[in-house]
């Protein structure tokens, strides 16, 4: 089962920034904290991915708490293409006893739909 | 920017008919996987490959599911004897060390 917890939708405003919660409240100290989304019926699309300081690419910024049991996807000027369902996974990293195989567990994650 | 292709995107096969589908992954990947999609549910895992052999299955998996990486660029899905609830999009993932998955655009399979 995903070790996270997501709103199952909501609404933003496009121009306006889009702030995704999510919950994962029992994450290992070395886990990381992953973000995809699925538009329509595409493949899942990564965006960002941190341990426990902020990221910012050039799709979004991830916000980590300090205790690391939350966090929050932020897109920042959300347009109509943003429109989608966006998962929140928990993962451990790439080490000698999982060689990499850590697979990923999708949600049902939060559909995101921007309004024009 | 990299893509994983898969091929054909949409397969229409009868129930108990042999389908492969193909993937072509990142070159410079390692790890190499399939999850599938049934209509309004979630992703799931089915298989990871690495290292030219399965590392982890899940129970979805069955006898009548096999992969294999032929020649070093494809990666295939073989189910057997298709049955309806194979129904599903699937997806193929390709990735490298501590990096997020690339995933093909998939292959929408339907049995009739």
């Amino acid at each position: 089962d995903a070790k996270t917890t997501q709103p199952p939708s909501m609404d933003c405003a496009e121009g306006r920034a889009a702030n995704l919660p999510c919950n994962h409240s029992t994450i290992s100290g070395n886990e990381y904290v992953y973000w995809y989304r699925q538009i329509h019926s595409q493949g899942p699309q990564y965006i960002i991915h941190g341990l426990k300081n902020n990221e910012t690419n050039e799709m979004a910024s991830l916000i980590i708490t300090e205790d690391r049991k939350s966090s929050t996807l932020i897109l920042p000027h959300a347009t109509l293409r943003d429109t989608a369902v966006y998962y929140c996974i928990v993962r451990s990293p790439d080490n000698r006893s999982n060689f990499g195989n850590e697979k990923l567990t999708f949600g049902t994650g939060t559909r995101l739909t921007i309004i024009p | 920017e990299p893509e994983v292709t898969q091929t054909p995107s949409h397969q229409v096969t009868q129930m108990g008919q042999e389908v492969i589908l193909r993937c072509v992954p990142i070159s410079n990947h390692l790890y190499f996987y399939w999850y599938r999609q049934i209509l309004g549910q979630k992703v799931e895992f089915l298989v990871s490959f690495y290292n030219n052999e399965i590392s982890e299955k899940s129970e979805i998996f069955d006898d009548q599911f096999s992969v294999e990486r032929p020649d070093g660029s494809n990666f295939t899905l073989k189910i057997r004897s298709t049955k309806l609830e194979d129904s599903a999009m699937y997806f193929c993932a390709s990735r490298s060390v501590n990096y997020g998955y690339t995933f093909g655009s998939g292959t929408r399979l339907t049995v009739v």
